[in-house]
């Protein structure tokens, strides 16, 4: 069974930093695309980052590039999310997916499985 | 980056009603279209990749159409479990972006 758990969320002051945590399971973890997506409170899905198996392909939302690192330890099985300068407009719930369909000739991978979210919140 | 407009973005319907969601793309993207559903309190759940391939354990209920930059997403008899939030989401490039979501709610 396919299981992503995530951590690391919290409350942190504006221009602070957090580093989330996503323990996956179940499934090949070193050959799948991993990203995050998150969600504001009462607000819609955003994604926010993705990155190969391999780690030679790696992608950012532009509200997050710059601040925001996202990086793998495939003997782990674990995908991590590195957020600094943080801003009252981070703050959401953060979902760590799993982008394990192929579609053929397509750039992007569709998220397959979600974890159940961690909240961010970015508040003074 | 790509744009995904979806319409109505509140729609209301009964049970056993046939409904259906569009989702404009501001430029073509193929058929590379994915669609979410997401409950209350809950993560979102694929429903629809590659525009009309069914995703494993998803009720035949549900099927997906279209390509170019207009899609839609139809649910032929809704099941009280349908009433949910439905998020369309390209597959053709990065950044990846979502529409703004369409509430699905009981009339």
């Amino acid at each position: 069974e396919v299981q992503l758990v995530e951590s690391g969320g919290g409350l942190v002051r504006p221009g602070g930093s957090l580093r989330l945590s996503c323990a996956a399971s179940g499934f090949t973890f070193s050959t799948s695309s991993m990203g995050w997506v998150r969600q504001a409170p009462g607000k819609g899905l955003e994604w926010v980052s993705s990155m190969s198996g391999s780690s030679n392909y790696i992608f950012y939302a532009d509200s997050v590039k710059g601040r925001f690192t996202i990086s793998r330890d495939n003997a782990k099985n674990s995908v991590f999310l590195q957020m600094n300068s943080l801003r009252a407009e981070d703050t959401a719930i953060y979902y760590c997916v799993r982008q394990g369909i192929v579609v053929v000739a397509a750039a992007v991978r569709p998220a397959d499985y979600w974890g159940q979210g961690t909240l961010v919140t970015v508040s003074s | 980056d790509i744009q995904l407009t979806q319409s109505p973005s509140f729609l209301s319907a009964s049970i056993g009603d046939r409904v259906s969601i569009t989702c404009r793309a501001s430029q073509g993207i193929s058929s590379f279209l994915a669609w979410y559903q997401q409950k209350p309190g809950k993560a979102p759940k694929l429903l629809i990749y590659a525009a009309s391939t069914l995703q494993s354990g998803v009720p035949s209920r549900f099927s997906g159409s279209g390509s170019g930059a207009e899609f839609t997403l139809t649910i032929s008899s809704l099941q009280p479990e349908d009433f949910a939030t439905y998020y369309c989401q390209q597959l053709n490039s990065y950044p990846v972006t979502f529409g703004q979501g369409t509430r699905l709610e009981i009339k």
